[in-house]
């Protein structure tokens, strides 16, 4: 599986928005970029995924950069409801496995 | 409403005594993934099914073995849990004819072994 990295931890303030890097410099041209959120004591969601283009939806945006190695989900107000573990995984369209690597804890200061 | 349902949230075992958790899904997605989670880390991947065709990890332990009966229900059994088996395990669902799409995650099953 391509690896992604994170960073381990991030802090933001409620109402504003959060910014949360993910770099995968071993993407492949069939790899989508998935970001799933695990709030405590839950399973994981699913939250956006997208290939090239940024894409938008009621739970987040996603930015990739153009060279697609790295890419960026951004919350773009954070309430205390988005506290949770972040998980930016490398999906190949060819094959169906979901591996998750260490994440980034989001904590939200109300 | 549920569309992957685990049961039961909570599992006690005894140490040694054999286990099963069970899953089941109302997406008739025909994938089928379950992970163990331990305390403070990432869900890691056991196996996944593709319809009946079984796919196992290369460091699941043997203790671990799955059954998929139909597309509906899937279950992990632990032959002689110890006490490292403690986990959340985690039961998830995707449909392999959009594999780039969503997966769909149960509540999962904590279970304590003692």
């Amino acid at each position: 599986d391509a690896k992604t990295t994170q960073p381990n931890s991030m802090e933001s303030n409620e109402e504003e928005p959060v910014h949360l890097p993910c770099n995968h410099s071993t993407i492949s041209g069939t790899d989508y970029i998935h970001w799933y959120r695990q709030l405590p004591s839950q399973g994981p969601e699913y939250v956006i995924h997208g290939l090239t283009s940024n894409v938008n939806n009621r739970m987040a945006s996603l930015a990739i950069a153009e060279d697609r190695k790295s890419s960026t989900l951004i919350l773009h107000r954070a309430t205390l409801r988005d506290a949770a573990v972040y998980y930016c995984i490398l999906r190949n369209s060819n094959d169906y496995k979901l591996s998750f690597g260490a994440g980034t804890t989001v904590t939200v200061r109300a | 409403d549920a569309m992957v349902i685990q049961n039961p949230r909570y599992q006690v075992t005894q140490f040694g005594k054999p286990v099963t958790l069970s899953c089941s899904q109302t997406l008739n997605h025909n994938v089928m993934y379950w992970y163990q989670q331990k305390s403070s880390q990432a869900p890691k991947l056991l196996f996944h099914y593709y319809d009946k065709d079984f796919n196992n990890e290369a460091d699941t332990p043997d203790n671990f073995q799955s059954r998929r009966p139909n597309t509906s229900f899937c279950f992990l059994d632990i032959r002689s849990p110890g006490l490292g088996d403690a986990a959340m395990y985690l039961c998830a669902t995707s449909n392999r004819k959009f594999s780039a799409t969503e997966a769909f995650f149960g509540q999962g099953t904590r279970l304590t072994v003692v």
